[in-house]
């Protein structure tokens, strides 16, 4: 079975200041990877996702992700972080076939940045 | 941001009631999806639509009931609901029913069963 974990719930940081929210995956064959934000009383948004070639994947509103298949992590990163970055984040994982064929998302980290 | 429409977008219903969620998305996808999302927990999948057909049902109780009569709507049937039930019901498509597409989701509608 598939899985994803975020390790922290809440993921404080200052304004201007590197963030990175952590996500660690498990998945039988190549991972397709994926991250999503939820601001209040709003559907989740598509920020990017892995699905293969370059380990560095670059997203929406500067957001970056890196692909690590060693320590099966996809850590979401921004260099520079604004208080409107303040929101729910959602890791998800799929496998490429078969039984992994659906999207299982982690239980999300809130990002809260402060001024 | 109106890509996938949902209404209404708060609905309290008592035990007894029937109602029904609508969800539309204009992005011309042919994958729509219904999920729950509770609190400190991770979305769950609940239906999925393919082509107006429906591909998948994870084990949802049949006090749940979708509708898809096209390829742009969607509909989730309420009735005798738990307070357990109590959630937001996202809505989502994607240009196909695979894995490597993402997803776009609507606002939700926030359930609360009296």
């Amino acid at each position: 079975a598939q899985s994803v974990a975020q390790p922290e719930d809440q993921v404080n940081v200052a304004e201007g200041n590197p963030l990175t929210v952590k996500c660690t995956y498990s998945v039988s064959g190549n991972p397709y990877l994926f991250w999503y934000v939820q601001y209040p009383n709003r559907g989740l948004q598509f920020l990017l996702k892995y699905i293969t070639g370059d380990n560095l994947v670059k997203g929406s509103y500067g957001f970056e992700a890196e692909f690590n298949k060693s320590q099966t992590s996809f850590h979401l990163k921004k260099p520079s972080a604004l208080v409107s970055d303040s929101a729910l984040y959602f890791c998800a994982v799929s496998g490429p076939s078969g039984s992994a064929r659906q999207l299982t998302f982690g239980s999300g980290t809130q990002l809260t940045v402060l001024p | 941001e109106t890509g996938v429409t949902q209404t209404p977008r708060h609905l309290v219903m008592g035990m007894t009631n029937k109602k029904s969620l609508k969800c539309e998305q204009h992005l011309g996808h042919n994958a729509m999806y219904w999920y729950k999302q509770s609190a400190k927990k991770p979305l769950e999948l609940m239906f999925v639509y393919n082509f107006k057909e429906q591909t998948e049902n994870n084990s949802v109780p049949s006090r749940f009931s979708p509708e898809c009569p096209n390829s742009s709507h969607l509909f989730l049937h309420l009735h005798t609901l738990q307070p357990e039930d109590s959630a937001l019901y996202l809505c989502a498509s994607s240009q196909e029913r695979r894995v490597d597409y993402e997803q776009y989701f609507g606002p939700g509608t926030r359930l609360t069963v009296t």
